[in-house]
């Protein structure tokens, strides 16, 4: 059973667009997740957001744990930006489980 | 930043092989994990440790025995190898339950 989804699946912008990411999940938790991983396969942890909103640089996510979702928005995309944002969360004890990801391209 | 590091980096091995996959992180991290990462399926969680000498089953590990011998090394051992474990190996390490540092990964291919 997948208890993180991810939307959309894919998506494809131009340079300097904004990105809105979104994860939901299917129990209430309190730890959320945001991991970016590369092409060519290394994760990187982005932010770590249980509730609220979070800014780290051009990235700014949201979640609102009692909707049981949370979002990542990317302003002023680079190409750099691009590659696979998963969402993870820590569903009651110290599992962790991830989303399937959402691959973004930015074109130039 | 945390250093996790992995070895091997790649690796083929034949249908019944035995694969040992190596993970160290050096910043006395209590939490070590290993995943294994499957188009369509996203990252899975096969064992996790909360410090030496101790070991949790993850949510896929069925065919998977892992160790966890020091704070600092975290291994994964396939004794009988299939093809349905050729993936992409992942071990991570955190302080807490909050954030995760990655290593880079092993390729695995079973024959």
């Amino acid at each position: 059973e997948q208890q993180v989804q991810q939307s959309p699946a894919s998506l494809v912008l131009q340079e300097a667009e904004n990105a809105e990411l979104q994860c939901s999940f299917s129990i209430f938790t309190n730890q959320v997740q945001w991991f970016y991983q590369r092409p060519g396969g290394r994760l990187v942890s982005l932010l770590y957001n249980p509730s609220g909103t979070k800014q780290s640089g051009r990235l700014t996510s949201t979640t609102v744990i009692k909707e049981r979702r949370s979002s990542l928005h990317i302003s002023s995309s680079q190409i750099t930006d691009s590659g696979t944002y998963l969402c993870a969360i820590n569903y009651g004890n110290e599992k962790i489980t991830f989303g399937a990801g959402t691959k973004l391209t930015i074109k130039p | 930043e945390a250093a996790v590091t992995q070895s091997p980096r790649n690796k083929v091995t034949v249908t019944g092989g035995n694969v040992t996959l190596s993970c160290r992180q050096t910043n006395s991290h209590n939490y070590m994990y290993w995943y294994r990462q499957d188009t369509g399926h996203g990252l899975r969680l096969i064992h996790y440790s909360y410090g030496a000498g101790n070991l949790q089953i993850g949510d896929v590990p069925d065919g998977y025995k892992a160790t966890r011998t020091t704070q600092e090394d975290f291994f994964l051992l396939l004794e009988l190898a299939s093809p349905s474990q050729t993936s992409l190996y992942f071990c991570a390490s955190s302080v807490d339950l909050d954030t995760q540092y990655f290593g880079p990964g092993t390729r695995l291919l079973v024959l």
